[in-house]
């Protein structure tokens, strides 16, 4: 079965980047979709087809994809942005959707 | 504004059933794939199963395959996952989410989940 891998953890300071990344095998092949989970809240879409943004998203939240790897970058990270993160495709050789094991952001 | 509400989580016995609800608002549910998203606790987000527009296919993750059902009412915008032979670790909250009118797109729309615990 398709494997996504994001690393447990990143920590930025306010007004930083943070770049979380996304690991499997030709990913760049597949459109990835990115959430953004607080505590105690549903999944939010924060990027979708590898990198378009939802209305209402701000313009700090970007992704890309390509190779083994897809990326989402949050610029001018700020306290609020602290979260747990989950990339997300659908893997067509199996028919199945395929989550991430999700990263969490910290602020310092 | 769109709207997705999940009922039917509870406490059930290991072996034992449950049937989820999600009743959708606010936008043509019939146009749409329906997926259903589950994460334990502590744990992060796992994808369980999904529905095409009319019903007409449905996918599952392996480990709920012949133990979990998920069908929709257009007529009642409202999606279901049938649980049988629940397992501890069914234990989760069950999101229903909005897919898109593809197959495989992204969920911009979600629910706030109901708590399925299986515990003796």
């Amino acid at each position: 079965s398709y494997v996504l891998t994001q690393p447990p953890s990143v920590s930025v300071a306010p007004g930083q980047t943070a770049r979380i990344t996304c690991g499997g095998n030709n990913i760049g092949s597949k459109s990835v979709h990115w959430y953004q989970q607080k505590p105690g809240q549903a999944p939010v879409l924060v990027v979708y087809d590898d990198s378009d943004r939802p209305s209402g998203i701000p313009e700090r939240f970007s992704g890309s994809n390509s190779g083994n790897t897809a990326t989402l970058t949050i610029s001018r990270v700020e306290a609020g942005d602290e979260a747990d993160y989950y990339c997300q495709v659908w893997d067509s050789s199996s028919d199945r959707g395929v989550f991430g094991g999700g990263t969490k952001l910290t602020v310092l | 504004e769109v709207q997705l509400v999940e009922s039917g989580g509870g406490l059930v016995q290991p072996g034992g059933s449950l049937r989820l609800s999600c009743a959708a608002s606010g936008f043509t549910f019939s146009a749409y794939w329906i997926n259903w998203v589950r994460q334990a606790p502590g744990k992060g987000l796992e994808w369980v199963a999904n529905i095409k527009v009319d019903g007409s296919e449905k996918y599952y993750v392996d480990s709920v395959k012949g133990r979990f059902t998920i069908s929709r009412d257009n007529a009642k915008n409202s999606l279901y996952l049938q649980m049988n032979s629940l397992r501890v670790e069914d234990t989760a909250v069950y999101y229903c989410a909005r897919g898109t009118v593809g197959r495989s797109g992204y969920s911009a729309y979600w629910g706030q989940g109901t708590l399925v615990t299986v515990s003796s």
